[in-house]
């Protein structure tokens, strides 16, 4: 089992939408939880940190739940310019920290 | 600033050439990473340097040498580079201090190996 899975997608939605990404994780040393975006042939870029009283930021919302050991993204009012591969990431504190990247949920806006 | 910078952008090889990829980062951090990105498959750690002068494996280092240069730097080598090495490769710096593990991208070196 992959330390860090995601629904690999494509989640196709229309401009407006909300959708929602699901991320589980299996070491229950994760201590640290983030959301990047990749755009196509680009870097990975921090989209948002995840805390464990959920955060939100604009039209992006993030939540852990440690019990089942899921994180998760949800965006409201999709924009076309959302179109991007999200990317979880776990960083594990096993005496040394570890970070480990999803594979990523491709998603496409369309109008 | 120019965050972290990668060279080449694009390279072709023969199997068994050598070449180096090259990474800087100019926001004074200390820690220092290697990934490959293959379709379905994530970003995979190379290598890493948690601080100047010291450098680990990571999850893939079969293949591949860095170094440590300084704070700055950090080289990837393939001495004899391979089919399966085709890939994406994306250099990246952490701070590590007062607790931050958020990581910064370079471009990307896109490698292809024939």
């Amino acid at each position: 089992r992959k330390e860090v899975e995601q629904d690999p997608g494509p989640f196709n939605v229309p401009e407006g939408a909300t959708v929602a990404f699901n991320c589980t994780y299996s070491n229950s040393a994760s201590q640290s939880f983030f959301w990047y975006r990749q755009d196509c042939r680009k870097e990975p870029k921090l989209l948002m940190s995840v805390y464990s009283s959920g955060n939100e930021d604009g039209r992006f919302t993030a939540q852990l739940n440690r019990a089942s050991q899921y994180i998760s993204l949800l965006i409201r009012d999709s924009k076309l310019s959302d179109s991007a591969t999200y990317l979880c990431v776990v960083i594990l504190n096993t005496g040394g920290f570890k970070t480990i990247f999803g594979a990523g949920t491709r998603l496409f806006v369309k109008a | 600033n120019a965050g972290v910078t990668q060279t080449p952008k694009f390279q072709v090889l023969k199997t068994g050439q050598s070449m180096t990829l090259q990474c800087a980062q100019d926001m004074n951090h200390n820690s220092m990473y290697w990934y490959r990105q293959d379709p379905g498959m994530g970003l995979r750690l190379i290598y890493y340097s948690a601080s100047e002068g010291t450098t680990d494996k990571g999850e893939v280092p079969n293949g591949y040498n860095v170094s440590r240069l300084n704070k700055r730097e950090f080289s990837l080598r393939l001495e004899s580079a391979a089919p399966s090495q085709t890939s994406v490769y994306f250099c990246a710096s952490s701070p590590t201090s007062g607790g931050s593990h958020t990581q910064y991208f370079g471009p990307g070196t896109r490698l292809t190996v024939l």
